[in-house]
């Protein structure tokens, strides 16, 4: 089955310590995109890429930077983990970025910051 | 700026039916989306509706008047399984999804 997927599911790192989260498809969707979703809040979109052409939104902290090396895959680096980014982060695929071009989400990472 | 509204918190019966309303104040408009997403998981694509009307799909509904810009969810004969978050999303000009927070649906047997 084509599908989202994403490594680890379940992420524990240290305040400051660099932290690294993948997200892979196999639905070859030209735009990937990264959420930041807390509890009980709207997803919160931190980046998006169509095709290898990479947007940050212009709220997305530095601490936070993307990478799509190839149409399958896209990473997640948050290079200096506060408090405040324990959340659970949300990889999704589109097949372009039109109306009516639904978004197919991963599983989720969460990550726990202590 | 750009808004999307919708209830926190809603309860119904098992078997009952339910509606979930959602305004929105967008930057121009591309189609609204209707996502279900259960504790814990990721979201998962219900309806999609574009133009004025009611989109029906099994015991979901979607509806949409963009002159007032509110949609609603209806939601038949629910089941246990429909107890999850209901999150409204609306594309705008720029072909950006715009959240809201969700309206998280509690089903009591």
């Amino acid at each position: 089955d084509a599908m989202v997927i994403q490594n680890p599911r379940y992420q524990v790192t240290q305040f400051g310590k660099p932290v690294t989260l993948s997200c892979s498809q196999t639905l070859n969707h030209n735009v990937m995109y990264w959420y930041q979703q807390k509890s009980s809040q709207a997803p919160k979109l931190l980046f998006h890429y169509y095709d290898k052409d990479f947007n940050n939104e212009a709220d997305t902290p530095d601490n936070f930077q993307s990478r799509r090396p190839n149409t399958s895959f896209c990473f997640l680096d948050i290079r200096s983990p506060g408090l405040g980014d324990a959340a659970m982060y949300l990889c999704a695929t589109s097949r372009e970025r039109t109306g009516g071009d639904e978004q197919f989400f991963g599983p989720g990472t969460r990550l726990t910051v202590l | 700026g750009q808004n999307i509204d919708q209830p926190t918190e809603m309860t119904a019966t098992e078997g009952a039916i339910v509606q979930i309303n959602c305004t929105y104040q967008t930057s121009g408009f591309n189609g609204l989306f209707w996502y279900q997403q259960h504790a814990g998981e990721a979201p998962t694509f219900l309806s999609y509706n574009v133009l004025d009307g009611l989109e029906e799909k099994g015991r979901f509904s979607s509806f949409l008047s963009r002159s007032k810009g509110y949609s609603y969810l209806l939601l038949k004969e629910l089941q246990m399984k429909d107890s999850a978050s209901y999150l409204c999303a609306v594309m705008d000009s720029n072909y950006q999804l715009i959240w809201g927070a969700g309206t998280k649906l509690i089903i009591k047997p």
